[in-house]
């Protein structure tokens, strides 16, 4: 069955760029969508369609996809960035989450 | 606003039944598919079914295929999720979640999710 996979943490010092892949066969062959979730939270929809930001998420969060793998980027990073970060496609009519990767903010 | 509202959450115990609900507001439910995802309690998202906007498709992760059935009121505006047959590992947050388009897309709106606990 297709899978996605994402690092399980990524640390960033504030102000630097953290980079949280996602990888899954073919991945670039379809849409990425990234969501983010604070604890106690639900997800917030962050990226979707490799690159596109909804109304109200900053500027300093950016994605791409390509190959087999999708990279949601975090540019300037903030301590209130810190947070559980999931990617999300779509295989066969079903859709599919990595597992989360927990960024950090040293 | 956009807002959904889930309810319905519960205890229950190994082999019951359960039914979820969820409430639109702020939108055109109609013109939009409609998504549940779970998350165990310290676990990741998970995807488990999906209804169109007209609610003619429906769609289910093999995790609740043949157990849980996703329907949809447009009159009412309200989505439903019969889960039946339920397992201790059905232990979630429930969240409701709105496609970006007619058909199961990108999730651009949640709910703020209701608990489902089986347990004996």
């Amino acid at each position: 069955s297709y899978e996605l996979t994402q690092p399980p943490s990524v640390s960033v010092s504030p102000g630097q760029t953290a980079s949280i892949t996602c990888s899954g066969d073919k991945l670039g062959d379809t849409y990425a969508c990234w969501y983010q979730q604070k604890p106690g939270q639900s997800p917030v929809l962050l990226i979707y369609e490799d690159t596109k930001r909804p109304s109200g998420i900053p500027e300093r969060f950016s994605g791409s996809n390509s190959g087999n793998t999708a990279t949601l980027t975090i540019s300037e990073t903030q301590a209130m960035d810190e947070a559980d970060y999931y990617c999300q496609a779509w295989d066969s009519s079903t859709a599919l989450f990595g597992p989360g990767t927990k960024v950090t903010v040293l | 606003e956009v807002q959904l509202l889930e309810s319905g959450g519960g205890l229950v115990q190994p082999g019951g039944s359960l039914r979820l609900s969820c409430a639109a507001s702020g939108f055109t439910f109609s013109s939009y598919a409609i998504n549940w995802v779970r998350q165990a309690p310290g676990r990741g998202l998970e995807w488990i079914s999906a209804i169109s906007g007209s609610g003619g498709s429906t769609y289910y992760a093999d995790s609740v295929k043949g157990r849980f059935t996703i329907s949809r009121d447009n009159s009412r505006i309200t989505l439903h999720l019969q889960m039946n047959s339920l397992r201790v590992e059905d232990t979630a947050v429930y969240y409701c979640a709105k496609s970006g388009l007619d058909y199961p897309w990108y999730m651009d709106v949640w709910g703020k999710g209701t608990t489902v606990t089986v347990s004996s």
